[in-house]
């Protein structure tokens, strides 16, 4: 079982406010990644840290940002939450090295913006 | 670019077998995966297999890869309800390389 951990699960906000996705793992993996997954199902990269104080910007343009200051944390941040932000966001980590390179998954984050 | 596809919606009864198909494009990845996913979860790794194999099985899954026409699939033996999910296909480097691309997901619903 990965043990990669998302908080809160289920969020409720209304438009404007500030709010802060928790993504932790305790696989000590390098890479770790955000992605938005849309009602279509379809998965899209928004952002991935290959280590610490490492963030890049993923194949889908986001106005989230994030941030890596700790190898096991990784929170992703919408300053402004708006109603098209209004998805499932899934964190996911991997290990660098050799290896299948294979994603571990946390629950997801499923943000509801009014 | 790089570029997976699956078909999105499969339909199968009870004690059928399902195969859920996928291409790619890019001929260098190293591993191929799947994955699943359940209502209001995130996605679980189920299988892999590297790209100099034919095919591989484990208990009711059975993977084949066609490295000639870039074509991925996925076989379950005697489908449960347990097994209704989405089912994403990626591809990847492995571990030294980079991302993982990730088609659109397929809907399996089982029907009793």
């Amino acid at each position: 079982e990965a043990d990669i951990y998302q908080t809160p699960r289920y969020l409720v906000i209304g438009t404007g406010k500030k709010i802060t996705l928790e993504c932790s793992q305790t696989m000590g993996h390098d890479k770790m990644y955000w992605y938005q997954q849309d009602p279509g199902m379809e998965l899209h990269l928004i952002h991935y840290s290959y280590g610490v104080n490492s963030t890049e910007k993923g194949d889908l343009s986001s106005e989230s940002t994030v941030s890596r200051i700790r190898t096991e944390h990784f929170p992703l941040t919408l300053e402004s939450a708006r109603p098209s932000h209004t998805s499932q966001y899934l964190c996911a980590s991997s290990e660098f090295g050799r290896g299948t390179g294979e994603l571990f998954f946390g629950e997801g984050s499923r943000l509801t913006v009014l | 670019g790089e570029d997976v596809e699956q078909s999105l919606f499969l339909s199968v009864r009870e004690g059928d077998s399902s195969v859920i198909n996928c291409t790619y494009t890019d001929s260098s990845s190293t591993y191929l995966y799947w994955y699943k996913q359940e209502p209001g979860a995130g996605l679980q790794l189920l299988t892999y297999i590297f790209s100099n194999m034919d095919m591989k099985q484990d208990q009711r899954l059975t993977v084949l890869l066609n490295k000639k026409d870039k074509h991925l699939s996925l076989r379950i033996a005697d489908t449960q309800t347990g097994d209704s999910a989405i089912y994403f296909c990626a591809e990847g480097p492995g571990g030294q390389g980079g991302k993982l691309i990730f088609g659109q997901g397929t809907e399996l619903s089982v029907k009793p």
